[in-house]
């Protein structure tokens, strides 16, 4: 079993939907990422979090660190939003441990 | 600079030769991080360094990978002997306080072993 666990693997969705991506995690961390890959393969950092909840436009991310688990939400998607969503967390300050990612496509 | 550079894009070796890879991480961030990514698949934590010191190596395969961070020089990580399932994107990040930080990720070098 992995350390990192995130779900569904694959989604697709409408225009417009609202988008919830899962993130659970085994092992102890001292933060969580949640990262974006563009269709072209370029990396962008979307949330660092160690508690609570963080909004950035239509995107909220929040994390619950007694049950080990974080979430990703989309509001009013968009077919830009189409990416690959990946979950990583912090191992102490020296390394991340990554989930596989969410294929995200949003249909227009 | 303000974004993470590598270097090359795109590298094609053939199996058994030696591959380098080259990352300037964003000035003023002390810590530099390597990750392989084969086929678009999961991301694989290589090795990391606070400034020139090496943080963590755990994920170094050791017989054949070696990487460097030397004071006003690119990081590098070496690839001697390369094998088949080397063919990867190897994605260098760097940040202001570790891994519990905001990573910058640089475009990645694409390699290749024929």
């Amino acid at each position: 079993k992995n350390e990192v666990e995130q779900s569904p693997q694959n989604l697709t969705a409408q225009e417009g939907e609202f988008i919830t991506i899962n993130c659970s995690y085994s092992v102890g961390i001292s933060a969580l990422h949640w990262l974006q890959q563009h269709p072209g393969g370029g990396i962008v950092s979307l949330f660092m979090l160690s508690s609570g909840k963080k909004k950035h436009g239509r995107l909220i991310a929040t994390i619950n660190i007694q049950e080990k688990h974080s979430s990703l939400h989309i509001t009013a998607s968009h077919p830009r939003d189409s990416a690959v969503y990946i979950c990583a967390v912090a191992i102490g300050a020296q390394k991340l441990v990554f989930g596989q990612g969410t294929r995200l496509t949003i249909n227009p | 600079g303000e974004e993470v550079a590598q270097t090359p894009k795109h590298l094609v070796r053939g199996e058994g030769q030696k591959a380098k890879l080259y990352c300037a991480p964003i000035k003023g961030h002390s810590y530099v991080f390597w990750y392989q990514q084969v086929l678009k698949n999961e991301f694989k934590f290589l090795i990391s360094f606070q400034n020139e010191n090496v943080f963590d190596e755990t994920g170094m395969p050791k017989e054949r990978f070696s990487a460097k961070c030397l004071p006003n020089s690119p990081c590098s990580l070496e690839i001697q002997a390369t094998k088949l399932e080397d063919s990867a994107v190897y994605f260098c990040a760097s940040s202001l306080g570790g891994a519990e930080e905001t990573q910058y990720f640089g475009p990645g070098t694409r390699l290749l072993v024929l």
